[in-house]
This record gives structure tokens, sequence and C-alpha cells, in this order.
């Protein structure tokens, strides 16, 4: 089955400076690769996503990126800011999306 | 978005005994939900999928009889912790996707269990 690593754990920023996480997927069959965000006791919220027909997308400060020859993808958040600190985990799915694997999450601590 | 609620969202109960936790979707028909449980800084995995009006399909390794699933409805999928013991205490989130949607889940605000 499809395995999702995470990399950093965790990541400390200032407050206005960007934030870098990156993970790699295993099944190259996987064609749908969200990134949620979660606070503390909450329920993950989508972010961004991405499909394996594009290699880049925007939603104003975030960005994921996707090299599927790699096998990895990548979230970029920009002019960071207090309330973007959280759990961001990103995931990966095939077969129309139905199964998401995890990946292992990343603690966001934006300082000020 | 879409809207998928669960309930309840805290529950404390003594080794042994039995929980169900729900998951509805409440503005769409939902053939398919999906049980994660994540515990304290870990990820969400995958514990089953619920199939509307057929039996639930498992992840390898979570155990079908201490875990049921239920989904009789299109709007509605329970969970019962059979015989739950201290080491079940988790958080377990419940998700669906509207129909015809292939990209987002939506997840359900989650289910803290603790066991006594």
């Amino acid at each position: 089955g499809e395995n999702v690593e995470q990399h950093p754990s965790t990541l400390s920023v200032q407050e206005g400076d960007s934030a870098v996480i990156k993970c790699t997927y295993s099944d190259s069959a996987s064609n749908y690769f969200p990134w949620y965000k979660q606070e503390l006791g909450k329920r993950p919220q989508l972010i961004i996503d991405i499909r394996s027909n594009v290699g880049e997308k925007k939603d104003q400060r975030i960005a994921v990126t996707l090299n599927k020859t790699a096998k990895h993808f990548s979230l970029h958040i920009t002019e960071t800011q207090p309330e973007d600190s959280a759990v961001y985990f990103c995931a990966a799915s095939s077969g129309g999306g139905n199964k998401l694997t995890f990946g292992t999450g990343t603690q966001l601590k934006v300082e000020l | 978005g879409a809207v998928v609620s669960q309930h309840p969202s805290r529950v404390i109960c003594k080794s042994g005994t039995s929980v169900k936790i729900e998951c509805r979707s409440l503005d769409f028909q939902a053939t398919t939900m999906f049980w994660y449980r994540q515990f304290p800084k870990q990820s969400l995995m995958l514990m089953a999928t619920s199939n509307e009006g057929s039996k639930a399909t498992y992840e390898q390794g979570v155990e079908k009889d201490k875990f049921l699933i239920n989904h009789a409805s299109l709007t509605l999928s329970t969970l019962t912790v059979t015989s739950a013991h201290p080491e079940d205490s988790s958080f377990y989130i419940c998700s669906a996707r509207p129909p015809l949607n292939t990209g987002e889940l939506f997840f359900g605000e989650g289910s803290r269990l603790t066991v006594l």
C-alpha cells in the first residue's frame, strides 16, 4: 500500500518568514495530494490540494508543488503569521481519492 | 463546504464497556465513510471504510470484532468500540466525501474516547 513520509516533524519560524514542509510517497498510482491543517483537539481542515496532472498550485500565501518523477510534494507558506501555528498533514491517494494515507505531521510554530 | 458531524465529542467509560460513536453527513448522502484513529501527537490512521448497506472494509491490523461499524443509511455510520480497554483511548474521527467529488474529504469534529 501507500506510504507517505513527512519532514520535518517540527518547524519553528519567525513571523513573516517562509515555511516549507516536504512529503514523499511510494505508490506511483497516487494522483491526489491534499494538505490538511489541524489545530489542537480539532478536525483537520483542507488548506490546499493538487492533482498529478499539475506541477504547482497557489492560493494566496500557500502553495504546493508536485514532482511526480521523484514522488515528492511540498507545502510552502509565505509571510507566516501566528495563526498559521498548527499541525500540518500531507496525504496521498489514488483510485478516485477514496483512500487517503496521511503523513506523520509537522508541528509548525510561528514565533513573534 | 459539506458538513460532517460526530457525536459524542467526548466520552469517558470504564474498561469492559462498549461505546458507540455516530458520524452523520448533514447536507449530502455518503455511500462511503471513513473512520480514522489518532493517538496524541500522531498521524491519522485509517481504521476502516464504512459502506452503506454492506460490510465495512477494515485495514490490516484492525480487529473487526472489536471495532464494529454499521452504515445503515446514506447519512449515518456508527463505530462501536466493544469491550473497551485503556489502550483504546484515542481520538476517533470520521470523514466522508460528497457524491461525484473525488477531492476533498470532510471530517467530523472527532470523538475523544477515554477508557478508565
